[in-house]
């Protein structure tokens, strides 16, 4: 199974700064998505961050605000842009492994994010 | 819509036997998961169910139904260990995955 890592693990911001989280996986990978989790909530998917071309985002997210970038298949950043206490979640880097049949999906450890 | 249903929250004794339910009504089916979460940490990949019956893997199962929308989770043998959350998630005819709420297990001596 992919091994994915994420930097920073946590971090804690000023209202208004930006944050940009990292996600390198140890193999090359097709799918790669961004989510977020707020406290005791589910999962809500961000987009879904496509080599060498612009993310897909989902509904009630827009670039601007996270813009991500994907520049290979093992590599991904979010970042969390003009951050409000809103923003304070944990947020995942996912991958798929085995191209689109979807049989595995594997997490990274998250990046906790607190905006003050 | 799309909708995924499940407890909010059991309690089960330890070596004891829990069943999780999910039902789900979405656009497509290609899949369900299952996965553990424990507190603080990432969701981990339990199960990956795609046709009807039941998946064992070890202490847990998994079954399916796609004529009922429904699925469960059965964890035999409790541990405490295995107090988390279990998140039901099913993928589209879109291949997005929607995501159930989550389970919370408490599992008591």
């Amino acid at each position: 199974s992919a091994v994915i890592s994420q930097k920073p693990s946590r971090d804690i911001c000023q209202r208004g700064t930006s944050l940009t989280i990292q996600c390198q996986v140890d193999s090359q990978v097709t799918m790669m998505f961004w989510y977020r989790q707020q406290p005791g909530q589910s999962l809500t998917l961000i987009a879904t961050a496509n080599q060498g071309s612009e993310a897909t985002y989902e509904s009630g997210f827009v670039i601007d605000k996270f813009p991500i970038s994907r520049p290979n298949l093992t590599f991904s950043t979010l970042t969390v842009s003009n951050m409000s206490p809103e923003d304070s979640s944990i947020y995942l880097c996912s991958v798929v492994e085995g191209g689109p049949s979807y049989n595995e999906q594997f997490f990274g450890p998250g990046t906790r994010l607190t905006v003050l | 819509g799309q909708n995924i249903d499940q407890p909010t929250e059991m309690t089960a004794t330890e070596g004891a036997i829990v069943q999780i339910n999910c039902t789900y009504q979405t656009s497509g089916f290609n899949g369900l998961f299952w996965y553990q979460q424990h507190a603080g940490e990432a969701p981990t990949f339990l199960s990956y169910n795609v046709l009807d019956g039941l998946e064992e893997k070890g202490r847990f199962s998994s079954f399916l139904s796609r004529s009922k929308g429904y699925s469960y989770l059965l964890l035999k043998e409790l541990q405490m260990k295995d107090s988390a959350s279990y998140l039901c998630a099913v993928l589209d005819s879109n291949y997005q995955l929607i995501w159930g709420a989550g389970t919370k297990l408490i599992i008591k001596p």
